[in-house]
Order: structure tokens, then sequence, then C-alpha cells
């Protein structure tokens, strides 16, 4: 079992759905990292957090350290929100989940 | 403007050939980092450095190494005794502290 599990794997959403993309972690983290990754491979940094909630225009991210569980949730979704999206747990390194392929259509 | 810089993009070599992927950055970062991603895994760490002139071996070393002679460069050459050396590469580098990283723009690596 992989120490960090992202679900889905793939979601298709239409235009201006509310999405949600789960991240569980079962290894004591430092801080957890959500991360952009558009079809030209580039990674962007969209959120790191130790507790909480934090909000950035249309995106929320929240974790719950003692379930050991962090979502991403976008609002007003839009086709440019497509790409991958991929949570990491920071220990000692970074611990990567594989990923989220989310297609936004018009 | 501040960041990171691979090149090239994309890079092909034929089997057995050494080849060397460039990773610069100018955010005066002392810890830099090299990746590997491959579809349907999450990345995966080949080397790290947090210092010039001192590096650590990732989760996956083997058939790689690197070099740091300067804080704002950190070459990663991919060696022939690298098994599957066809995948997409992607340094980072992180700043005080390390949680947080910045992600260059990655080489996608084809062989031959």
């Amino acid at each position: 079992k992989n120490e960090v599990e992202q679900s889905p794997q793939n979601l298709t959403a239409q235009e201006g759905e509310f999405i949600t993309i789960n991240c569980s972690y079962s290894v004591g983290i430092s801080a957890l990292h959500w991360l952009q990754q558009h079809p030209g491979g580039g990674i962007v940094s969209l959120f790191m957090l130790s507790s909480g909630k934090k909000k950035h225009g249309r995106l929320i991210a929240t974790i719950n350290i003692q379930e050991k569980h962090s979502s991403l949730h976008i609002t007003a979704s839009h086709p440019r929100d497509s790409a991958v999206y991929i949570c990491a747990c920071a220990t000692n390194k970074l611990i990567f989940g594989t990923g989220t392929l989310l297609a936004v259509q018009p | 403007d501040g960041g990171i810089t691979q090149s090239p993009k994309y890079l092909f070599r034929k089997e057995g050939q050494n080849v060397t992927l460039s990773c610069e950055q100018n955010l005066n970062h002392d810890a830099m980092y090299w990746y590997r991603q491959d579809p349907g895994q999450g990345l995966r760490l080949i080397y790290y450095s947090q210092i010039v002139n001192d590096f650590q071996k990732g989760d996956i070393a083997e058939g790689y190494s690197v070099s740091r002679e300067k804080k704002e460069s950190f070459p990663l050459t991919v060696t022939s005794a690298q098994k599957n050396p066809t995948a997409f590469y992607l340094c980072a580098s992180s700043g005080q502290g390390g949680n947080e990283q910045f992600f260059g723009p990655g080489t996608r690596l084809t062989v031959l």
C-alpha cells in the first residue's frame, strides 16, 4: 500500500461543477502540499498546509491531521482547471501521491 | 525573474550513451532535488543536495550521478547503467526549512 493515496485517479466534470480531490496518508508529516501539473509537465505549488484550511481564489484545501486526510476543492470549475493534481506529504523528504487527472468540459 | 530552468525540454539519446540534464536556479536556494516521473506513479527522488559540494542518494539513485559544484547548478547524468532511462525528469529547489519546493519545467528523456 502506498504511503500517500489519492482519489479519484481520474475525474471528468462539467464546467461550473464543484470538485473534490482526496488525499489520505499513513506517515507522520510536517506539512502537506497540493501541486498542479499542466500537460506541458511543469509543476506549480498550490498550497502548503499543516492544519485547518487555506483558500486561494476558487481553490480550497483542508487537512485533518487526526484522520490523516486532506481534500482539495475547486469551486465553479473551468476548463482551464484541467490538469493533474498531486498531493505530497513532507516528512524528511516529500512523498508524492500518483496524482488525479482532472478534465473539465465546457 | 527568479526561477528554475531545465534544458532541454525534450532529449533523445541512443541506448548505451550517457546524457546530462541541466538544472539551474537563481532563487539562492541551498537545497536542490532531482525527481523522476513515470506514468501511473508518483514522483520518485533520485538525488538531492542540501549544500554545495554535498549530495545524497534518494530512493532510486542507481544508474544516475550528480554534481553540485555551484549553488545554482545541479546537473544530473543518466548513465548507460540505468535500465529504464526513458522518463520525465523534474528538478526542484528549496530554501531555508526545505518544506516548500519549487519545480522546474522538466525534461522528457527518450532513449531509443
